[in-house]
């Protein structure tokens, strides 16, 4: 089955730098790379996602990139605030079969 | 109005009870899954239903029984519960090769 490894588990940084968090995955069958970001008490919510036909993609503040042939794929954060302060969770999915890096605590200093 | 929503938000029994958490999705998607989040925030799949049948099923114990009446539900009972089955079970909903919209998860504390 797939496996998703996720790092660092933790990361500070100050507000204004940028974030990065990779994850790598061993399905070479996964074709949907979703971000979440998960809030205290709440459940995960999707920022970003990727699927495998593309290499990259932004939103803003928020990009990911994709290399399939090395099997990993990494968020990028620019210009962090305070409320991006949360736990990410990266993601490889198959047709209904979605598996989980183990989470990053991003702590943003101000 | 809420995706994703579960009852109850939090949940504390005691050892050996039998407990159920309720799911229901108003998104008209057709695969439900609940997952399991431990102290260390590990999000683990436990189970997957597409159009009321199940089509993941992880090691979990039997203890653990999914059923979904209908495509919008999908709830949990577990019978003789143990303290390790303390952590925060979480519930979503996809249409299948996308984005899982999850609830803001039950919180099951076990005495």
């Amino acid at each position: 089955g797939e496996n998703v490894e996720q790092h660092p588990s933790t990361l500070s940084v100050q507000e204004g730098d940028s974030a990065v968090i990779k994850c790598t995955y061993s399905d070479s069958a996964s074709n949907y790379f979703p971000w979440y970001k998960q809030e205290l008490g709440k459940g995960p919510q999707l920022i970003i996602d990727i699927r495998s036909n593309v290499g990259e993609k932004k939103d803003q503040r928020i990009a990911v990139t994709l290399n399939k042939t090395a099997k990993h794929f990494s968020l990028h954060i620019t210009e962090t605030q305070p409320e991006d302060s949360a736990v990410y969770f990266c993601a490889a999915s198959t047709y209904n079969d979605m598996r989980f890096g183990a989470g990053t605590r991003l702590t943003v200093k101000p | 109005d809420t995706a994703v929503s579960q009852t109850p938000k939090y949940l504390v029994t005691q050892m050996g009870n039998d407990k159920s958490i309720k799911c229901e999705q108003n998104l008209g998607h057709d695969t439900m899954y609940w997952y399991k989040q431990d102290s260390k925030k590990f999000l683990k799949i436990m189970f997957s239903y597409n159009n009321k049948e199940l089509i993941i099923n992880e090691t979990v114990p039997n203890r653990f029984s999914p059923k979904s009446p209908d495509k919008a539900h999908l709830n949990l009972h577990i019978n003789s519960l143990e303290l390790g089955d303390s952590a925060v079970y979480f519930c979503a909903s996809s249409t299948g090769l996308g984005n899982q919209h999850f609830g803001d998860g039950t919180r099951l504390s076990i005495l």
